[in-house]
């Protein structure tokens, strides 16, 4: 069974156009992030969600908006995009929003802007 | 702001060679530490923890120890294997503000050669 599941794996598309990724997680987690990993294989955290409140927002452009249908599922939708959205984004969900509480991580979505 | 440095990579070794990847932190009050590990292709998974001064985390031979006087948390092996080849991201754990996020070092290549 998997934990944390991403769809699509990859994702191409050209400038300007608008896409989003899904996420959804059955291990009963509440909270739930985005990360971006970029060419250089940094990782930089987007938002977190707990109970489906958005708790973290860490100066991403508006054209990004998460969206937290339930404790479940966690979506991120992209407009306008741009060159530099090109990375590798990782869902991520825990139990709980303590530092003590590890992340578990899905299989990431590779996103290519054209 | 919280910050993780880690030793360059990549880094070779031949098999059963002893493995040593340097990490040191900063960060304000006193959070959970984490070892994470990516594959090729795929996502992050938890490699092992330590939430407070003096622990051990330890996981598939792999250890490391939060020291709060050094403030670092260095990943040893004893023996590498092929298999260990990857990708490994020193993490640091802090709540803020109701959030919980991950703050990552730059990663450091590991290769393992026969």
């Amino acid at each position: 069974d998997t934990a944390v599941s991403q769809t699509p794996k990859y994702l191409v598309t050209q400038m300007g156009n608008d896409k989003s990724i899904k996420c959804e997680q059955n291990l009963g987690h509440d909270t739930m992030y985005w990360y971006k990993q970029d060419s250089k294989k940094f990782l930089k955290i987007m938002f977190s969600y707990n109970n489906k409140e958005l708790i973290i927002n860490e100066t991403v452009p508006n054209r990004f908006s998460p969206k937290s249908p339930d404790k479940a599922h966690l979506n991120l939708h992209i407009n306008s995009l741009e060159l530099g959205d090109s990375a590798v984004y990782f869902c991520a969900s825990s139990q709980g929003n303590r530092d003590t509480y590890e992340q578990y991580f899905g299989p990431g979505t590779r996103l290519t802007v054209t | 702001g919280d910050s993780v440095t880690q030793m360059e990579g990549p880094v070779t070794l031949s098999e059963e060679a002893f493995l040593t990847i340097n990490c040191t932190y900063t960060a304000t009050g006193y959070p959970s530490l984490f070892w994470y590990v990516q594959y090729p292709g795929e996502g992050l998974q938890l490699l092992l923890k330590a939430t407070k001064a003096d622990d051990k985390g330890s996981n598939k031979g792999f250890e490391a120890t939060y020291r709060k006087e050094t403030t670092s948390f260095h990943l040893e092996k004893g023996s590498v294997q092929v298999s260990d080849s990857a990708v490994y991201f020193c993490a640091l754990s802090a709540s803020t503000g109701g959030g919980n996020k991950l703050t990552f070092g730059t990663g450091t290549q590991l290769k393992v050669e026969l």
